[in-house]
């Protein structure tokens, strides 16, 4: 089936720095992503839609001067976590949307934050 | 809008027994309906899907019908393994390109040896 990758699995950074998830389609173009957030034992919360050389498309209450998202090429969406902060610790998910209109998911980043 | 509920959790079974996650929906038009598993620590996979009522998703033993008339999309499988263990979401989608996943809350599946 269609692969999409995330990098870094995990991440441990301090508070006030900033932090880069990169998400690729590794077998497919992707016009469309998405950047998830779950919660321990929740179910995943959109925060907002990547597009392709548009800008992205956020969900309500999440900030897009915090959650920075860069979708460069039909095979790369970045999510950038801009000062992080203990509260921004979470298991961050992407998913692209293949040709064959599913939608596959990455395997998350875990951010922790001290 | 859109909704998914799913049965409340988590399910404890024993090994080869009878499993059933029950799922239903409210949507406008015709939505396309999807069961995704993940695995403690991973994202997720998608497990089986069906696009019209009627049509039957199957993959690695389980199995879902869309059940327009009921809006169900209830996930079955015959004999469980403890490899099974793992929490499941059903979902929608409207039709048209790069519509979002709507999410049910999820639900924790524990098999016992």
């Amino acid at each position: 089936g269609a692969v999409v990758s995330q990098h870094p699995s995990r991440v441990i950074c301090k508070s006030g720095t900033s932090v880069k998830i990169e998400c690729r389609s590794l077998d497919f173009q992707a016009t469309t992503m998405f950047w998830y957030r779950q919660f321990p034992k929740q179910s995943l919360m959109l925060m907002a839609t990547s597009n392709e050389g548009s800008k992205a498309t956020y969900e309500q209450g999440v900030e897009k001067d915090k959650f920075l998202i860069n979708h460069a090429s039909l095979t790369l969406s970045t999510l950038t976590v801009t000062s992080a902060h203990p509260e921004d610790s979470s298991f961050y998910i992407c998913s692209a949307n293949a040709p064959t209109d599913t939608q596959y998911f990455g395997p998350g980043t875990r951010l922790t934050v001290l | 809008g859109n909704s998914v509920t799913q049965m409340e959790g988590p399910v404890t079974l024993s090994e080869e027994a009878f499993l059933t996650i029950n799922c239903t929906y409210t949507a406008t038009g015709y939505p396309s309906l999807f069961w995704y598993v993940q695995y403690p620590g991973e994202g997720l996979q998608l497990l089986l899907k069906a696009t019209k009522a009627d049509d039957k998703g199957s993959n690695k033993g389980f199995e879902a019908t869309y059940r327009k008339e009921t809006t169900s999309f209830h996930l079955e499988k015959g004999s469980v393994q403890v490899s099974d263990s793992a929490v499941y979401f059903c979902a929608l989608r409207n039709t048209g390109a790069n519509s979002k996943l709507t999410f049910g809350k999820g639900i924790t599946l524990s098999v016992r040896p």
